[in-house]
């Protein structure tokens, strides 16, 4: 699977978007851009994922560069609640998933 | 549906003690996973399972074994319990299906787990 580059943190206004960058220069044309999301002591949350189309859903929207080497999540009014750390993850789209998880970027939402 | 169950949510152990971390899911997934996770870190992956009576290692295997005798259930056994395997524990699972499978690992709560 290909290697991922998430900012450290990064901060938001509630009710701003917030618009979570992430690089994978040396993704394949095989794999898929995931992201999850982690709650404070929460079990990790699905968000979305995406070949090469932009994605959109009740959640966020996924926005894939056309070389597909970078992409975009974007929460397009944060509430405090989206406080979390934010996995962007890239892998095959095969039967099972044995994902990896960085350390994310850690988002913080503000009054 | 409850999801991912996961008992205990907290367990204190000793050196040397053994327990075993409970993992149930209702949702017929076929594939199942455990990772940990220290503090400040990602997820580590430990061990998964295809299905039932099928399971093999991840990155960090060691000092843990697993078993899948149904495809509800996935137990994570600590043998010989070290300082080193105080961290959360988190469970998984995705679905086989065709259609169904988008590659969404669901999560459970998580186990912390401190050995002193």
């Amino acid at each position: 699977d290909a290697k991922t580059t998430q900012p450290t943190s990064m901060d938001c206004a509630e009710g701003r978007a917030a618009n979570l960058p992430c690089n994978h220069s040396t993704i394949s044309g095989n794999e898929y851009v995931y992201w999850y999301r982690q709650i404070h002591s929460q079990g990790p949350q699905y968000i979305i994922h995406g070949l090469k189309n932009n994605e959109t859903n009740e959640m966020a929207s996924l926005i894939i560069t056309e070389d597909r080497k970078s992409s975009t999540l974007i929460l397009p009014h944060a509430t405090l609640r989206d406080t979390a750390v934010y996995y962007c993850i890239v892998r095959v789209f095969s039967g099972y998933s044995t994902l990896t998880f960085g350390k994310g970027t850690m988002l913080l939402v503000s009054p | 549906n409850a999801g991912v169950t996961q008992t205990p949510k907290f367990r204190i152990l000793k050196i040397g003690q053994s327990m075993t971390l409970q993992c149930a899911q209702d949702m017929n997934h076929n594939y199942m996973y455990w990772y940990r996770q220290d503090p400040g870190m990602g997820l580590k992956l430990i061990y998964y399972s295809v299905g039932a009576g099928i399971t093999d290692k991840g990155e960090v295997p060691n000092g843990y074994n697993v078993s899948r005798s149904t495809t509800e259930d996935f137990p994570l056994r600590l043998e010989l319990a070290a300082p080193s395997q105080t961290s959360v524990y988190f469970c998984a699972s995705s679905s086989l299906l065709a259609g169904a499978n988008t590659g969404e690992l669901f999560f459970g709560e998580g186990s912390r787990l401190t050995v002193l």
